[in-house]
């Protein structure tokens, strides 16, 4: 079973960048999914993107196609999730969340059943 | 992007009673669905997967069934302890997409 842990909570201004961490324990880093979900106060969940580190190609949600950057370093086996251009909209809890890709099993279900306690970043002047 | 649609929003219910939440998919998405709780304040949590899988060490009075668009999800006896929001969520393509939970509060 994966433990994640995050970075810590984030202030930011208006068009500027943040960078969270989640780094993963546990578990073969390189056959997990590492997903990035995030959640505006008070509203549901939104999937924004995910990196298999054996594969290395990120997949985005096309809302955030053009500003997320998802990333792995298999070496201190950590997931990162930037974010740029940040709007007052960005204001979230930024999860990571993991299931297994692949193993001796075979591939396994899409379901996150590995979560890291969440980052809030803030976005505000 | 796959639309899922929880319904209700919210309910109250008492301790003891069955609780029913339904998910509807905009297109066919065989059982490629997943469940989850959460509490406030904290992370969700996956309750069943593949429609009606349920994790292990999860309560057997949750329960998942259904395939294609339509998905529902039980509470056979709800506990004070389940007071939380569910969510489902498809996977049979990306983006993977959440329904927008439903509120289950104690009467």
């Amino acid at each position: 079973q994966v433990q994640l842990v995050q970075s810590g909570a984030e202030v930011k201004k208006p068009g500027s960048s943040v960078k969270v961490s989640c780094k993963a324990s546990g578990g073969t880093f390189s056959t997990y999914a590492m997903n990035w979900v995030r959640q505006a106060p008070g509203q549901g969940l939104e999937w924004m993107g995910a990196i298999i580190p054996i594969y290395g190609a990120p997949n985005y949600a096309q809302r955030f196609q053009d500003r997320v950057t998802i990333t792995t370093d298999e070496s201190t086996t950590t997931a990162y999730m930037e974010l740029s251009s940040l709007r007052s909209e960005d204001t979230a809890i930024y999860y990571c969340a993991s299931y297994i890709h692949y193993d001796s099993s075979g591939f396994h279900p899409r379901a996150f059943d590995n979560w890291g306690l969440g980052t809030l970043v803030t976005v505000s002047s | 992007d796959i639309q899922m649609t929880q319904s209700p929003s919210s309910l109250s219910a008492s301790v003891g009673d069955r609780v029913t939440i339904t998910c509807q998919a905009s297109q066919d998405i065989s059982t490629y669905l997943n469940w989850y709780q959460q509490k406030p304040g904290k992370a969700p949590k996956l309750l069943i997967y593949d429609a009606s899988n349920l994790k292990t060490g999860v309560p057997s009075r949750f329960s998942g069934s259904g395939s294609g668009t339509d998905f529902t999800f039980t509470i056979s006896s709800l506990q004070p302890e389940d007071i939380a929001t569910y969510y489902c969520q498809q996977y049979v393509n990306l983006p993977l997409t959440f329904g927008g939970g439903t509120k289950v509060e104690i009467k």
